[in-house]
C-alpha cells in the first residue's frame, strides 16, 4: 500500500478495547479539526470533526477530545474492531483559509 | 452519489517526462483540493480551486507543477519535467462550502518518477 516506507508510530490494541490516538497540533489559530482513517489503497475518509468553542465531540463509537490550552487533540474508538485498522491522521483548519495542515498519522493495528 | 474520483491510480514515468493527473470532484462541489505525500512526509497541500478559479496555490512545489480547472468541473495536475522528488501519492479533494469545510478526498494517484 500507500503507507510502505512511512515510519508512522503505530497502537497496537486487542479487539474490543478502547483506542486512542492521539495529535498535537501547531497552529494556535487553528479553529477546525478533523479526524481521518485512510485504509490501505484508499483516501482519507472523514470520521468526525470538532470547532474549536468545542473541548469534546461524539459519533458513533468515536469521541474526539479537544484540548486548546496545550493543542492537543484526541480520537477514542470505543470497542476497537478489526475494521478498524488503518492510518489515522488529524488535521487543522483555520477558517480563514481552506488549507488542511495535516499531522503525521498513527497506524492502528487491532489484533485478533 | 460518487466520491472524488481520482487517474490514473498509478502512474509510472522516467525522470524529464510528462505526467497528467486527473481529479474528478463530487457533482457540486465548488471547492476543489490537490494535496501530495511524498515518502515519508505528511499529506501538504498543494493548491484549491473555487469553481475555476485559483484561490491559494501556495504549496504548489513549483513552476513544474500546473494545475488546471476548466469550466469549474473536473481538474487536472500535470507535472513536467517531472524529477525524481516527485514521487508520492497525490490527492484531490472536494468540498461544498466553507461553512462546514468537510473535505473529501479520492483514493489518489502513486505517481512513481524513475
Amino acid at each position: 500500500g500507500e503507507s510502505v516506507g512511512l515510519h508512522l508510530p503505530t497502537l497496537s490494541v486487542q479487539e474490543g478495547d478502547n483506542s486512542i490516538i492521539n495529535c498535537a497540533y501547531s497552529n494556535s489559530a487553528s479553529d477546525y479539526f478533523i479526524w481521518y482513517k485512510q485504509e490501505s489503497g484508499k483516501g482519507p475518509q472523514f470520521i468526525i470533526d470538532i470547532r474549536s468553542n468545542m473541548d469534546k465531540r461524539q459519533g458513533q463509537r468515536v469521541t474526539v477530545l479537544l484540548n486548546k490550552t496545550v493543542k492537543h487533540l484526541s480520537l477514542q474508538i470505543a470497542a476497537t474492531q478489526p475494521g478498524d485498522s488503518a492510518v489515522y491522521f488529524c488535521a487543522e483548519n483555520n477558517s480563514g483559509t481552506y488549507k488542511y495542515i495535516f499531522g503525521t498519522g498513527t497506524r492502528l493495528k487491532v489484533l485478533a | 452519489e460518487a466520491g472524488v474520483t481520482q487517474f490514473p491510480s498509478h502512474s509510472v514515468i522516467e525522470k524529464g517526462q510528462t505526467v497528467t493527473l486527473r481529479c474528478d470532484p463530487i457533482s457540486g462541489h465548488d471547492n476543489l483540493y490537490w494535496y501530495r505525500r511524498v515518502m515519508g512526509k505528511e499529506i501538504k497541500f498543494l493548491l484549491h480551486f473555487v469553481k475555476e478559479s485559483k484561490q491559494d496555490e501556495s504549496g504548489m512545489p513549483n513552476n513544474r507543477f500546473l494545475a488546471e480547472r476548466t469550466g469549474g468541473t473536473y481538474s487536472t495536475l500535470k507535472v513536467q519535467p517531472a524529477e525524481l522528488e516527485d514521487s508520492g501519492v497525490y490527492f484531490c479533494a472536494s468540498s461544498q462550502d466553507w461553512v462546514k469545510n468537510i473535505q473529501y478526498f479520492g483514493a489518489g494517484t502513486r505517481l512513481s518518477v524513475l
